[in-house]
């Protein structure tokens, strides 16, 4: 089965500008994350969808941030305009509605640079 | 949320033995134990949950106590391959909706 797909990889933006991370889950799997590592931390959750609907962005900057799931597959994370403390990992998650599970599945991550 | 405490770092040899053990004195009645592992540059990855006793799979064993307090990761003979971070997480998944709360998780290092 494919897993969960990123792009890009990487990123080297400079303070002011935006940018966009596209993620693509697993197949069938309805509920999608998106997460922000910064380097030395573990991985902070910034918002939750399940299928198009969001069900915790209570951790996403909305004055900068903003994320969309059109039609319940994919998804975009947005930073407009971007700052120095926003260069971390950005890792995108998916995983089945499951009962009692912890059972996420995540991607290789966007590593953002902000110059 | 139940705080969850285990060590910054570890070192052992292939072919060891690791327990890593990790405290969550807050633990509720509902809360689950996982553990994921990451290496660098990649997502971070499920290796095991549990309640309560022993679980185990291919991977690893899962040990939790009669109180729940405390848990231990335990990986069985050790390659170079195992060198990643381990964290350890506690939460309710149907409470939360699957939220993870992410500490700052244990370094492992193996070395040859």
């Amino acid at each position: 089965e494919a897993g969960v797909a990123q792009s890009p990889r990487y990123k080297i933006i400079e303070k002011r500008q935006s940018v966009a991370f596209w993620c693509n889950p697993i197949s069938g799997h309805a509920t999608l994350y998106w997460y922000q590592q910064i380097l030395g931390q573990g991985p902070k959750l910034l918002i939750q969808f399940q299928n198009n609907g969001v069900v915790d962005d209570s951790q996403l900057p909305k004055d900068r941030f903003s994320a969309e799931r059109l039609k319940g597959v994919d998804s975009t994370l947005k930073i407009q305009p971007a700052k120095l403390e926003d260069s971390a990992v950005y890792l995108c998650a998916s995983s089945l509605e499951r009962v009692s599970s912890y059972e996420q599945y995540f991607g290789p991550g966007t590593r953002l640079t902000v110059t | 949320l139940a705080k969850t405490t285990q060590p910054i770092s570890m070192d052992s040899y292939e072919g060891q033995e690791v327990n890593i053990t990790c405290s969550h004195n807050n633990i509720a009645t509902n809360d689950y134990i996982t553990w994921y592992q990451q290496f660098p540059s990649q997502g971070p990855r499920f290796i095991i949950q549990g309640y309560k006793t022993k679980v185990t799979n291919e991977v690893a064993s899962l040990f939790i106590p009669a109180d729940r307090k405390s848990s231990t990761l335990s990986l069985p003979r050790v390659s170079l391959s195992d060198t990643a971070v381990y964290y350890c997480l506690v939460g309710a998944p149907n409470n939360q909706g699957g939220k993870l709360i992410f500490g700052q998780g244990t370094e492992l290092s193996v070395k040859p």
